[in-house]
């Protein structure tokens, strides 16, 4: 167990619609950050933050945003969904210092139909 | 801009051999990191190793093993005596540790069955 939870584990919806994913870091970690995997792409970083802010931006759509509460869970916001969005959502925390291990959750699998 | 390259896709040995997975990268920076990640059938990624790059130790973890070489930018992988429960995708992945963004690059992965 990472100590990384994300809920849903799954997700169906449709094109068009608007989809909410959530993450509760370890105890502790203060980054959070966001991957998506999918068949193509392979595992991509999205974005990260760090004690409630935006710290780094990787290859997120400008469809897709994301926050970190106080209490430093984080949500990723996915609208206007495509069929090309279906993939492997992760999340992953760490201390937020350079070089420490990133853990991760289960993922979040969301499927466009 | 950093680059992470695992040119094996796939790889299948038999129980109890010893098998050998590499991984190339490429970055600018002195100061980097790099990271072993197991997913197994169930999906979720697992921490394996990290290594930075002042320390070329190889480093040994059981049965696991792992083969820092900066001369020829690789950080690969061996198992010994391969079990079942070894089969998964197995990542490498590098990130750095200048201004603040410690994302990680992966590379594309190399998936290891073991058969019984």
């Amino acid at each position: 167990d990472s100590g990384v939870t994300q809920t849903p584990k799954h997700l169906i919806t449709a094109t068009g619609q608007r989809v909410t994913l959530r993450c509760s870091p370890r105890s502790g970690d203060l980054s959070v950050y966001w991957y998506q995997q999918s068949l193509d792409q392979g595992l991509q970083f999205l974005i990260q933050y760090y004690n409630g802010e935006e710290r780094a931006k990787g290859n997120i759509l400008e469809r897709f945003s994301a926050q970190q509460f106080p209490d430093l869970h984080s949500e990723l916001n996915l609208s206007s969904l495509e069929l090309g969005d279906s993939a492997l959502y992760f999340c992953a925390s760490s201390e937020g210092q350079g070089g420490q291990p990133q853990h991760f959750g289960d993922g979040t699998r969301l499927s466009i139909l | 801009a950093q680059k992470v390259t695992q040119a094996q896709t796939e790889i299948s040995v038999v129980e109890k051999e010893d098998v050998t997975l590499d991984c190339v990268y490429e970055t600018r920076d002195t100061t980097y990191y790099l990271f072993w990640y197991k997913q197994p059938p169930s999906g979720e990624l697992v921490f394996l190793i990290r290594r930075n790059s002042f320390d070329e130790q190889n480093e040994i973890s059981g049965r696991y093993s792992w083969n820092f070489q900066k001369s020829t930018s690789s950080f690969n992988f061996t198992i010994t005596a391969s079990q079942v429960v070894d089969s998964a995708v197995y990542f490498c992945a590098l990130s750095l540790t200048t201004g603040g963004n410690e994302k990680l690059t992966f590379g594309t992965g190399t998936r290891l069955t073991i058969i019984p």
